[in-house]
């Protein structure tokens, strides 16, 4: 079973600082996938990352993921309130498996 | 607004009892998959179903059981229920069931609390 560890688990910023959580583990995953899940609604995909080194950008959002695929880093910006949420990375279990294993998440606060 | 529609939006039982989560997916997907989400264990897989039919199975327990209606909507039933299964349930859906990177989307959540 894949782990997914991701840091720091819990993040409390003023808005406007920029900030950077990452997704380790030690296994080579063929995609990874990072979610935003704010209170009380389920999780929504952010971005689906493939290709080793790959970096992908959503507005004020920073994808990477790592050149040997075992890990990847999400990049915020000039956080603003609206960003308040849990960010989970996701891997799937296997090729040809849709089982999504999730990492604890990073609980970020962005402080107006 | 991601299309699947969980029912009931809160639950609270106690313990020993038996409940049932009900999910519609999004128009025209076919797969069904349900997650548990708990303060220490974060979200974890239980069950995927496809056109009606077991997928893949995770850390399901054995007081788990899950269907697939042939009009696609989902039910996972959990029985003798302990202190430990208080959790949100999530149901998520999808196009595919067989590979690929199809995206799930999910549903808000049933909050079930066990006293």
């Amino acid at each position: 079973t894949q782990l997914l560890e991701q840091s720091p688990q819990f993040l409390s910023i003023q808005e406007g600082e920029n900030l950077t959580v990452y997704c380790n583990s030690s296994s080579v995953f063929s995609s990874l996938q990072w979610y935003r899940q704010e209170p009380g609604e389920g999780p929504v995909l952010l971005v689906t990352v493939v290709t080793g080194g790959e970096v992908k950008k959503l507005k004020r959002l920073t994808f990477q993921f790592g050149d040997a695929r075992k890990d990847s880093s999400l990049h915020i910006t000039a956080a603003q309130p609206g960003d308040t949420g849990l960010y989970l990375c996701a891997a799937l279990s296997g090729a040809g498996s849709y089982q999504l294993t999730f990492g604890k998440g990073t609980k970020l606060s962005v402080i107006p | 607004d991601s299309g699947v529609t969980q029912t009931p939006k809160h639950l609270i039982t106690a313990t020993g009892q038996r409940v049932t989560l009900r999910c519609s997916p999004r128009s025209g997907d076919l797969s069904v998959y349900w997650y548990q989400q708990s303060l220490d264990q974060g979200l974890q897989f239980l069950i995927q179903y496809y056109n009606g039919e077991e997928r893949a199975k995770g850390n399901i327990l054995e007081r788990f059981s899950a269907q697939q209606f042939p009009d696609l909507h989902s039910e996972l039933n959990l029985s003798s229920l302990e202190l430990g299964d208080s959790a949100l349930y999530f149901c998520a859906s999808s196009v595919g069931g067989s590979g690929g990177t199809d995206t799930q989307y999910f549903g808000p959540g049933t909050r079930l609390t066990v006293l």
